[in-house]
């Protein structure tokens, strides 16, 4: 079976300091790994996504994060947050060589302080 | 490009009633999914659909989820009778195709609320 863990369910910065969300997960292939971003009443939106090419994915809003195989690990980054990412993160992963099916983390919720 | 949007936004309702909730995917997207989001927690996978067929459906309680997708387009998910613990949001998402790494865009969601 596959699984997602996210350490912390909240996640508290001031604006301009490091974001570090943390992901790992359990897989017995190859995973394809994603990091999404949910605002308050809102469907979830993409920020990058990990497909077995580079290590280092850099995707929307000044996000990236880094594909660790020994560490089983997919932690989402950046270097300076702003009022704007507040909002929930989930981190999933595909473990399916056939189809698109995820499955999801619980959350983190990245509350930024002026 | 029109996103998906998903009807009703919110809905109340007794337990033991029935409800259902209207999903239209983009367009030209042959892959279409339902999750649950419970409080607190992430998505959880309750169907998937490629065209009008059933992908994985492993995780839908079949005694009372339904779901289908006539003519492969848009999809309806129901529930009869609802529980307490169907107080949710259900996301509807969609994707070009089904395959491995497809981004899957999401609607807005629809929050249920069993009392």
């Amino acid at each position: 079976a596959q699984s997602v863990t996210q350490l912390g369910s909240h996640v508290s910065v001031s604006e301009g300091a490091l974001v570090l969300l943390r992901c790992n997960y359990s897989s017995s292939v190859p995973p394809y790994l994603f990091w999404y971003v949910q605002y308050p009443n809102q469907g979830l939106q993409l920020l990058l996504k990990y497909t077995s090419a580079a290590t280092l994915v850099k995707g929307i809003n000044g996000f990236e994060a880094e594909f660790k195989k020994s560490e089983t690990s997919f932690h989402l980054t950046k270097p300076s947050a702003h009022m704007s990412d507040a909002a929930e993160y989930f981190c999933a992963v595909n473990m399916n060589s056939g189809y698109s099916t995820l499955t999801f983390g619980k959350g983190t919720m990245l509350l930024v302080s002026p | 490009e029109a996103g998906v949007a998903q009807s009703p936004r919110y809905k109340i309702i007794e337990k033991r009633q029935s409800v259902a909730f209207w999903c239209n995917p983009i367009s030209g997207h042959a892959t279409l999914y339902w999750y649950q989001q419970i409080l607190g927690q992430g998505p959880k996978l309750l169907i998937q659909f490629q065209n009008n067929g059933v992908v994985d459906d492993s995780q839908l309680p079949k005694d009372r989820f339904s779901a289908e997708r006539l003519k492969g387009v848009d999809s309806t998910l129901k529930i009869q009778p609802a529980k307490l613990e169907d107080s949710a949001v259900y996301l509807c998402a969609s994707s070009l195709e089904g395959t491995r790494g497809n981004e899957q865009f999401f609607g807005p969601g629809t929050r249920l609320t069993v009392l």
